[in-house]
């Protein structure tokens, strides 16, 4: 089983900050690496796939980056809306058994 | 566009039943991937169940692996997950959520319901 980690667990950043939140995976996923966004009573929202390429309708101000086992998503510029938990998850297995990471809270300074 | 709908959470006393039901509308796309994910309270996500269209093979979280079935009705677009031998720990909020073709990150997701397992 591929284990996932994330880090910081929390992150408080002022609005209009950069956010830098990790994932790693414990062996290699190749790009196969994805970010959710998920605000309190809501459904996840799926942000970045394949490590880098933004879902249709994210803003710019988000980038994925990584490959292997080491994976960055950054946020830009903090907006309201974007204070949130963002899950990293591996698709890279056959058979095609998810793994989560933990999740980073992004809350305000 | 696509849209999910999960219906069938609930109150289920340990040892029960209950069946969860996802329909699926605004898409005529092939996608090959259909998943349930689920949330504890205060918890974060895992992954329960995905169902691979080609050969209809379906795979399970060892969680749930013996309890849950997971299968489509393609005339009804509509997916279920048949949860069986309930335990207090499947407590939590159950998504359904669309891969795609060939990969199975989720595209797009429910927005849940509840499961609430309680004596």
């Amino acid at each position: 089983e591929i284990v996932m980690t994330q880090s910081p667990a929390t992150l408080s950043v002022f609005p209009g900050e950069r956010a830098t939140l990790s994932c790693r995976a414990s062996q290699s996923v190749s790009s196969n690496l994805a970010w959710y966004q998920q605000k309190p009573g809501q459904a996840p929202r799926l942000l970045i796939y394949d490590a880098s390429t933004r879902a249709t309708g994210i803003p710019a101000r988000f980038s994925g980056s990584g490959s292997g086992t080491e994976f960055t998503l950054t946020i830009s510029s903090l907006q309201s809306e974007d204070f949130a938990v963002y899950y990293c998850q591996q698709y890279n297995n056959w058979p095609p058994e998810s793994t989560f990471g933990p999740g980073t809270k992004v809350d305000i300074k | 566009e696509v849209q999910l709908v999960e219906s069938g959470g609930g109150v289920i006393q340990p040892g029960g039943s209950l069946r969860l039901s996802c329909a699926v509308s605004g898409s005529s796309d092939n996608f090959n991937y259909m998943s349930w994910v689920r949330q504890a309270p205060g918890k974060g996500l895992e992954w329960v169940s995905v169902l691979y269209n080609v050969g209809g093979n379906s795979y399970y979280a060892d969680s749930v692996k013996g309890r849950f079935t997971i299968s489509r009705d393609n005339s009804r677009n509509t997916l279920y997950l048949q949860m069986n031998s309930l335990r207090s720990e499947d407590t939590a909020v159950y998504y359904c959520a669309r891969g795609t073709t060939y990969f199975y990150y989720m595209e797009v997701w429910g927005n849940g319901t509840t499961v609430t397992v309680t004596s």
